[in-house]
């Protein structure tokens, strides 16, 4: 199985600030990569597929990098409302895996 | 508009069965293959199962193959998973979410998911 390594694990950032997240696979992935955005209570929801491309009607300050193994999700200017839960998601080979997941919080 | 409602959870006791399901609406269902991923309290996101648009193929996570079975009603424009020999780290909130798809090779393969359910609650504890 295709391991999926994130992090942080947990971020505090400032209304404003540039959020950088990693995913690291253990095997090389390609392009095939996804993020995920989740709030407390609520369902998953798809932010970046095929590492760089944006979903439609996602924000702008939204954007993901990366192919291969190493890939990085970005948040330009931290707004209130992107406190979440971001996970990465690899699709080169089943099972499916996800990241572990990155808790972000306001400072 | 389109959605995916899941029902079913519920609480139940170790090695007891129960089933879930997925109904969707607002989209063809039966051109979309479908996925279960689930949650345990305070974790992550896991994948549980897959089918393909036309049921032709399934897979499974280890942790529960040989256990539950995904299966699909077209006709219903349902979504199914049969949980047997239900375990105490089987306890979590079950989504169904929609994939896209792409061609590999002419053939359909899974990418990402699109269209999630707010998810059903299952507890397993005796």
């Amino acid at each position: 199985d295709i391991q999926m390594t994130q992090s942080p694990s947990s971020l505090s950032a400032s209304v404003g600030d540039r959020v950088t997240i990693t995913c690291q696979a253990s095997q090389d992935i390609r392009n095939y990569l996804n993020w995920y955005q989740q709030k407390p209570g609520t369902a998953p929801k798809l932010l970046i597929y095929d590492a760089s491309n944006l979903e439609t009607g996602v924000p702008s300050r939204f954007s993901g990098s990366g192919s291969g193994t190493d890939f990085t999700f970005t948040i330009s200017s931290l707004q209130p409302e992107d406190i979440a839960t971001y996970y990465c998601q690899q699709y080169d080979n089943l099972p499916l895996t996800f990241g572990g997941g990155t808790k972000v919080e306001t400072k | 508009q389109v959605q995916v409602v899941e029902s079913g959870g519920g609480v139940d006791q170790p090695g007891r069965s129960l089933r879930l399901s997925c109904a969707a609406s607002g989209f063809s269902f039966r051109s979309y293959g479908m996925h279960w991923v689930r949650q345990a309290p305070g974790k992550g996101l896991e994948w549980v199962a897959v089918i393909w648009h036309d049921g032709s193929n399934k897979y499974y996570a280890d942790s529960v193959k040989g256990r539950f079975t995904i299966s699909r009603d077209n006709s219903k424009n349902t979504l199914y998973l049969q949980m047997n020999s239900l375990r105490g780290d089987d306890t979590a909130v079950y989504h169904c979410a929609r994939d896209r798809g792409v061609l590999r090779s002419l053939e359909w393969f899974p990418t990402y998911m699109d269209v999630w359910g707010k998810g059903t609650t299952v507890t397993v504890s005796s």
